[in-house]
C-alpha cells in the first residue's frame, strides 16, 4: 500500500520550454502533496506544499511562476516548470500524505530527472 | 529554528560490521521522527516512524531508537545491499506536515 507514482521518470527540453511533471498516489487518496527538489548527493529541499481544491503554499526563494503547481484531485497533484533554463535541471520528487487520522507519513515518489539543454 | 543533523556525513562498513547512524534534532514540538532509505536516482522509501521518547522499531537489520534529542538507525551485519543514503526527517506539531530533513548519511557496506 502507500504507492506514489511519478511521470514522466526523464525528461530533455530545450531551454524555454514547458514541463509538466504528474505525481499519482495510486491506492489512497492525498488531501497533501508535497514536491521537492534535489541535488547530487545532497538533502531533498522542499519546494512547496499542495493542498488538494486550493492553491500551493510555496517556500522563501521559490518563484511561485515558475513553478506551477495544481492539486486539483484527491490522488493528482502537477509540477509545471515554466520556461524552463538549464539551472532548472534537477532531480524532482514528490510526496503524498495519506491523511488518515494519525498517519502523518509521507511517501514518496521515484522523482523525474530534468534536463534542460 | 527547527533543525535536524545527521551524523556521520558517509560511512563505510565491512559487511557484517554492526554500527550507528545518529540524527539529532530540535524542533519546537515533535510529532513525528521518520527514518527513510534512497538508492541513488530514486526516491526515498519509507522505513520508520517514531512517535515518542523510548520508543523502538525493528525491520530486518534495521532498529529505529529514539530520545528527546536524538535518534538512532542501528545496522545489525549490514550486508552490502544495504549500502543506501538514509535520511531522518522531523515533523512538528505546527499545524502542517511539513518535514525537516536531515542532510543524510550514505552508507557503503564492503563485501
Amino acid at each position: 500500500g502507500a504507492v506514489v507514482s511519478q511521470h514522466p521518470s526523464r525528461v530533455i527540453c530545450k531551454s524555454g520550454t514547458s514541463v509538466k511533471i504528474e505525481c499519482r498516489s495510486l491506492d489512497f487518496q492525498a488531501t497533501t502533496m508535497f514536491w521537492y527538489r534535489q541535488f547530487p548527493k545532497k538533502s531533498l529541499m522542499l519546494m512547496a506544499t499542495s493542498n488538494e481544491g486550493s492553491k500551493a503554499t510555496y517556500e522563501q526563494g521559490v518563484e511561485k511562476d515558475k513553478f506551477l503547481i495544481n492539486h486539483a484531485s484527491l490522488t493528482l497533484s502537477t509540477l509545471t516548470v515554466t520556461s524552463a533554463h538549464p539551472e532548472d535541471s534537477s532531480f524532482y520528487i514528490c510526496s503524498a500524505i495519506p491523511g488518515l487520522a494519525g498517519n502523518y507519513e509521507q511517501y514518496f515518489g521515484p522523482g523525474t530527472r530534468l534536463t534542460v539543454t | 529554528e527547527d533543525q535536524v543533523t545527521q551524523s556521520p556525513e558517509a560511512l563505510r562498513l565491512q559487511e557484517g560490521e554492526s554500527s550507528s547512524l545518529n540524527c539529532s534534532y530540535t524542533v519546537s514540538g515533535l510529532r513525528g521522527l521518520f527514518w527513510y532509505r534512497q538508492d541513488p536516482g530514486k526516491g526515498p522509501e519509507f522505513l520508520f516512524t517514531l512517535y515518542s521518547a523510548g520508543e523502538e522499531k525493528e525491520k530486518e537489520r534495521l532498529k529505529a531508537t529514539l530520545t528527546k534529542k536524538e535518534s538512532f538507525l542501528h545496522i545489525t551485519a549490514p550486508k552490502p545491499e544495504d549500502s543506501a543514503t538514509y535520511l531522518c526527517a522531523a515533523q512538528s506539531t505546527s499545524g502542517t506536515y511539513k518535514y525537516i530533513f536531515g542532510t543524510g548519511t550514505r552508507l557503503k557496506v564492503l563485501a
